[in-house]
């Protein structure tokens, strides 16, 4: 399986604190993407990097890929209570695959 | 703008009840469709996935079957309800170039008991 697996599993943080979550993968991918899941809802894209990226950011999420190592993270900077939610990564295969496999998640919560 | 939307969002179900849950997108033509669950506190296990209509294509063995009658409609469906099959079940899709990122519904969480 392609899954990627998020660590921590959960991380707690203060406000304003910047929170960092890891991804690894077992395959070689197309892209991979970072998705949001506040609890109970469905989940929400968030960015993708593709396979001949090493870093890309959109406002405060940097994201990184490091493909010799089959591992990605996701920096959340100057963080917010809003951004208490699940973020999982998902792996997109190589030419010729057509689903996307996501990871367990992290469990973010921002302390006010 | 596209939409997805999917529904019922919740619903309650004996053992060996039949299940019908419904998915449909608007905005968008010949889009790649995807059933998911997601048990408690876990990740996103995909369960089937659409190219086109009565194209099926599924990701494990299991009590459920999905199908693609319309072009935006995907029905996730079961005959007889195990309790294994409580969770939460996501569709979503994604262009029909087969990459970028995916639009998911709102969800159905699914008890059965």
């Amino acid at each position: 399986s392609q899954q990627g697996e998020e660590d921590p599993q959960a991380l707690s943080i203060q406000e304003g604190e910047n929170a960092t979550m890891n991804c690894s993968y077992k395959t070689s991918i197309n892209n991979l993407q970072w998705y949001r899941q506040n609890s109970g809802r469905g989940l929400v894209h968030l960015i993708l990097i593709r396979s001949n990226e090493r870093e890309k950011h959109s406002g405060r999420l940097r994201v990184t890929l490091d493909t010799s190592k089959k591992s990605s993270s996701l920096l959340i900077t100057a963080s917010r209570a809003a951004d208490t939610a699940s973020y999982f990564c998902a792996t997109d295969g190589v030419a010729g695959a057509n689903n996307l496999f996501f990871g367990t998640g992290t469990r973010l919560t921002v302390i006010p | 703008s596209q939409t997805i939307h999917q529904w019922p969002a919740t619903l309650v179900q004996p053992v060996g009840s039949p299940l019908s849950l419904e998915c449909t997108v608007e905005g968008t033509s010949n889009p790649n469709l995807y059933w998911y669950r997601q048990a408690a506190g876990r990740g996103l296990q995909l369960l089937f996935y659409s190219v086109g209509i009565g194209q099926i294509s599924s990701e494990v063995p299991q009590n459920l079957s999905a199908s693609r009658p319309q072009d935006r409609q995907f029905i996730l469906s079961s005959k007889k309800l195990l309790l294994s099959d409580s969770g939460f079940y996501l569709c979503a899709w994604r262009a029909s170039s087969g990459y970028g990122e995916l639009f998911f519904g709102e969800g159905s969480r699914l008890t059965v008991l």
